[in-house]
Order: structure tokens, then sequence, then C-alpha cells
């Protein structure tokens, strides 16, 4: 079964300083990948999606994320962190006939 | 283009009672599935319908069942319902399975 870790709970870090969130799945072969971003009481939005070709990809409010087949990793970055993208982050996986399998999430502080 | 909708946005029930969720899709998809999150947890996946049939299953018991209507519209169903029910239940509506676009949720609390 599909399965995705994120290894870490909650993360601090200061407005301005770069930032990277693991995300690693567990799958035979190449899933489709996903990072969502969800505010208190919110549903989710879609920061970007990894399906094939280049592996590094762009998303939406300066966010890239970057599939390591090697390493089963697809963790999302962002050179300069803002106040508002303080959020719970969630990287996601399927697969073609399968469902959305999310990660646990990870909090995201941001310290002015 | 209209985004996924959601209603209602809270409910409280007691526990045993029954409870309807709807979900409008967005425009032009023909899929819509449910998750349930628990609070400080990911959403896990109860089910998917694809053009009005049920079209895979999470690991949710029988009470929880649903509808999809020809307007790809879908109503969650929630029998007997238990404490552990109290949750955010989102929707999420796409064309297949890629992509998801996720409504704001319904908070449902089971007291």
């Amino acid at each position: 079964a599909q399965s995705v870790t994120q290894p870490d709970i909650h993360i601090t870090v200061s407005e301005g300083a770069s930032l990277e969130l693991r995300c690693n799945y567990s799958y035979g072969a190449t899933p489709y990948l996903f990072w969502y971003v969800q505010s208190p009481g919110q549903g989710l939005q879609l920061l970007l999606k990894y399906f094939s070709g280049d592996t590094l990809v762009q998303g939406i409010k300066g966010f890239e994320a970057e599939f390591k087949r090697s390493q089963s990793s697809f963790n999302l970055r962002k050179p300069s962190v803002h106040w508002s993208d303080a959020a719970e982050y969630f990287c996601a996986v399927v697969s073609d006939g399968q469902n959305f399998v999310f990660g646990p999430g990870t909090r995201l502080s941001v310290l002015p | 283009e209209t985004g996924v909708t959601q209603s209602p946005t809270h409910l409280i029930k007691t526990r045993g009672q029954q409870v309807t969720l709807r979900c409008s899709s967005q425009s032009g998809h023909n899929t819509v599935s449910w998750y349930q999150q628990a609070l400080g947890q990911g959403p896990q996946f109860i089910f998917q319908y694809y053009r009005e049939e049920e079209n895979g299953r999470g690991n949710f018991p029988p009470r929880f069942s649903g509808l999809q209507f020809p307007n790809y519209s879908s109503e969650l169903n929630v029998n007997a319902l238990e404490l552990d029910d109290s949750a955010l239940y989102l929707c999420a509506s796409s064309l297949q399975t890629r992509e998801q676009y996720f409504g704001p949720g319904t908070r449902l609390t089971v007291t």
C-alpha cells in the first residue's frame, strides 16, 4: 500500500528565511505527487504537482518542489518565507486507478 | 468558474443520529472524493464517485455512504453517529483522480 511520511510535525522559521519541508513516499512505481496547503479551518489549496518530466516543479506563492526518485522524496522549498505562509502543509501521492494518500502534515510557524 | 462548495459549514449532532453533507463539484469535473480530517491529522480517504458510481473506498464502515447526482454534485451520509466521527469533512472534485480541488469543508461535531 502507498504511504506518505512527513518527518517534521512542526517547523518554525523566521520571516525571510528559506524553507524546506520534507516528504517521502512508499510506492513501487512513480506516482503523481502533490503539495497542498491548509490555513486554519479552511480546505486544502493545491500548491504544485508532479506527474512526469522535469523533476523540479514550480508552484504558486513562490514554492517549488523537487522529485528525487532515488530517495523517494518530493521536498517542498521556498527561498524566502513570508508571515502569510504560516499554515499546515500536506504532501499527497496518487497512482492511476488509486486514490489520494496524504501525509500527516507539517505545521509551519513564521517568526516576525 | 465556480469552485467546490460544501454545505453546511458547521453542524452539531448527537451520538446515534444521522447526518447528510453536501458538495457541489467544480464546473466540468466528473469525479468527487470525500475525506475525513480529524483534528491534527491529514485527510483520510472515505470514497470516490465517478459518473454516479462508487469508484473506490477507504477503510470506513458501511454506515458511511454516498451519492453522486447527474450534475456531479454529491452527498455524504453518515448513520449512527459516533463521537469519533467528529471531524472536518472535505469534498474534492477532479477530472478522474488527478489534481483534486478541495472545498472549504464541513465541520461536524458529535456530542
